[in-house]
């Protein structure tokens, strides 16, 4: 079974622009997170949508939103963009059980210059 | 809320050494912990994961840790080490009613050298 696939996989954007990640869960996973991690650090929590709904939010600016659609996909959606997004953007899927274990994608490396 | 700390930013070990990474952590509610390994441009991969029941968890590639409840902690430890254990390695915790959020630590440089 395919895991879970982040497109792009890397990115390079002026400061100022806007960009749009994407992410397709394991099959059968509801639930998509999404994480940031800046070179030299653990991953930081963004949201957590479950079948279509947010249901997490962590310590973001409102220039970070996302969506999930019917097909349990996701985007991460970053505007006006500044030099301290570049980072590593994971995205991760859990099955529906609350103690599901998180599975990570390969991730999409954001350069903002 | 919850909270990581990893002991050691980065570990360098011989191989066939036994080796542990610390890690605390401090909630005030029921957690679940985990340890997840990233290895150069890769997403996180699950090493093992404590829910309940026994303390003693084993993983994946002869990785083992241990919940310690009263010391808040959950050292990952391995026997003998390989060179291709050579990776980051991070600590994560979530509250038992927060599933798909987890709280990660700084993260610990595994270095496995000849």
């Amino acid at each position: 079974d395919a895991g879970v696939t982040q497109s792009p996989t890397h990115l390079i954007k002026t400061r100022g622009q806007q960009v749009t990640l994407r992410c397709s869960p394991i099959s059968g996973h509801k639930s998509v997170s999404w994480y940031q991690q800046v070179l030299g650090q653990g991953p930081q929590f963004i949201f957590q949508y479950y079948e279509k709904e947010e249901r997490g939010r962590g310590n973001f600016p409102d220039r970070f939103s996302a969506r999930q659609f019917p097909n349990y996909s996701s985007e991460l959606n970053v505007n006006a963009l500044l030099l301290g997004d570049s980072a590593l953007y994971l995205c991760a899927s859990s099955g529906d059980r609350g103690n599901s274990p998180l599975h990570f994608g390969n991730g999409t490396r954001l350069t903002v210059t | 809320a919850q909270s990581v700390t990893q002991l050691d930013s980065q570990v360098p070990v011989f191989e066939e050494a036994p080796v542990e990474l610390r890690c605390n952590y401090s909630s005030s509610v029921s957690v679940y912990l985990f340890w997840y390994v990233q290895y150069p441009n890769q997403g996180l991969q699950l090493l093992l994961k404590y829910l309940s029941g026994s303390t003693l968890v084993k993983g994946i590639n002869g990785f083992e840790a241990e919940f310690n409840k009263s010391q808040t902690s959950f050292h990952l430890r391995k026997p003998s080490v390989h060179i291709s254990d050579t990776a980051e390695y991070f600590c994560a915790v979530s509250g038992s009613n927060q599933g798909g959020k987890l709280i990660f630590g700084q993260g610990t440089e595994l270095s496995v050298k000849p």
